[in-house]
């Protein structure tokens, strides 16, 4: 099946920018997504990039997808305590999404 | 709008008993719900596609038998696990794809926490 791969853990300061990486296999997704699961809670959509598009901007958040290395990236300005959550990119595979390990966002004060 | 509410939230039952979790879609309707299972630490694993009105599709080695799903209506999608066991503890999570003319988005509901003694 496809892959999608991201890292495990990524630790910020308060304030800082974040940025988590996603890489995935299948050039044929149209949708690649972004979700945030807080603690003991299901899945946020937070964002979404269609293929055909380079970047998106949404508020602090802004995905680039690099579609020659199959490489995506959410970047969080100014990170807040409250983004503390795990963060899931998900291809989509026919109706199927396809999910990463998640990456695991710490914000320290 | 995109709601999608689970129930229950938690639920803790004895080993070889049924135990019934539900799927709505508060806001809209949906003709395609998914099943996900997760275990602490990990991905979302898909366990099954559940179509309204006709079988669901399980991937591959998911005991349909095991884990019944039905999807009755256009708002709200079942999923049984039968004579649960303590490897089937797991937070059970589902979505539901919103409508077709939009980016085919899933919506996930809050999960269920099953805990089986």
């Amino acid at each position: 099946g496809e892959d999608v791969e991201q890292s495990l853990f990524l630790s910020v300061r308060e304030g800082d920018s974040s940025v988590i990486n996603c890489t995935y296999t299948d050039s044929s997704s149209t949708y690649l997504y972004w979700y945030k699961q807080e603690p003991g809670a299901g899945l946020q959509l937070l964002t979404y990039i269609f293929s055909n598009m380079d970047m998106k901007q949404d508020q602090r958040l802004t995905v680039l997808l690099n579609k020659k290395d199959k490489h995506l990236s959410l970047r969080i300005a100014d990170t807040q305590t409250g983004d503390s959550a795990i963060y899931f990119c998900a291809e989509r595979e026919g109706g199927k999404l396809i999910f990463g390990q998640g990456t695991e966002l710490s914000v320290k004060p | 709008g995109a709601v999608v509410s689970q129930h229950p939230s938690r639920v803790i039952c004895k080993s070889g008993t049924s135990v019934k979790i539900e799927c709505r879609s508060l806001d809209f309707q949906a003709t395609t719900m998914f099943w996900y299972r997760q275990f602490p630490k990990q991905s979302l694993m898909l366990m099954a596609t559940s179509n309204e009105g006709s079988k669901a599709t399980y991937e591959q080695g998911v005991e349909k038998d095991k884990f019944l799903i039905n999807h009755a209506s256009l708002t709200l999608s079942t999923l049984t696990v039968t004579s649960a066991h303590p490897e089937d503890s797991s937070f059970y999570i589902c979505s539901a794809r919103a409508p077709s003319g939009s980016t085919d988005t899933q919506y996930f509901g809050p999960g269920t926490r099953l805990t089986v003694l």
